[in-house]
């Protein structure tokens, strides 16, 4: 069964140091999601990629964070800095449409610490 | 905007039934559940579209009062797999369809 790709599992970093996260979507899925989730709450929305688009990106704090999708297949994640209110998981969806509605398949995420 | 969910926490024993409920002031397009065991990714479990359409996935069924903007989750003779928090996403009817907005979840405790 297809599956999501995320790395690094686990990161740990110190305040002010860059990180970056990957992501290999389910191959098809022309759609991408990274999510961020605080331990006890739902996932929030960063960004929304259609191929190596931007939907949407409301939500990112521009200021440190990018994503990119270059050739609309895989995808990366960056802040920098890093700050000690980022900790957080970082999860990477991706999406076929469905004629209706988008169903979402989330990889297993990225564990972020910053010390 | 977030979608509201209730109950924050339930226990059940093995066997037994419970009801979980999403709510959102938004008119919704869409409301999609998943399921998230501890420490690994949401699992997509059912999408809901407007039109009241109730779907099922093993023994869990959900509905969608579209006039109401509500979702339930009916969880029948639940099994210890089925521990976990369970999480509904909403689409608002006119924005970005993929663009769900998650409510705070509601961990569900399958005990023997």
């Amino acid at each position: 069964e297809a599956e999501v790709a995320q790395s690094p599992r686990y990161k740990i970093t110190e305040k002010s140091q860059a990180v970056a996260f990957w992501c290999d979507p389910i191959s098809g899925h022309a759609t991408l999601y990274w999510y961020r989730q605080i331990l006890g709450q739902g996932p929030e929305l960063l960004v929304q990629f259609q191929d190596e688009s931007v939907v949407d990106d409301s939500q990112l704090p521009k200021d440190r964070f990018s994503a990119e999708r270059l050739k609309g297949v895989d995808s990366t994640l960056k802040i920098q800095p890093a700050e000690l209110g980022d900790s957080a998981m970082y999860l990477c969806a991706s999406s076929p449409w469905t004629g209706e509605a988008y169903e979402q398949y989330f990889g297993p995420g990225t564990r972020l610490t910053v010390t | 905007q977030q979608p509201v969910q209730s109950p924050q926490a339930v226990i059940l024993r093995e066997g037994e039934d419970a009801v979980i409920n999403c709510s959102s002031s938004k008119a919704l397009y869409s409301v999609h559940w998943y399921r998230q065991k501890h420490g690994e990714a949401p699992v997509f479990l059912m999408i809901l579209l407007k039109g009241g359409e109730q779907k099922g996935h093993e023994k869990i069924s959900a509905s969608f009062n579209e006039k109401k903007q509500q979702s339930s989750l009916y969880l029948t003779a639940s099994q210890l797999s089925y521990s976990g928090t369970y999480f509904c996403g909403t689409a608002p009817r006119g924005g970005s369809q993929g663009n769900l907005i998650f409510g705070k979840g509601t961990k569900l405790s399958v005990k023997p």
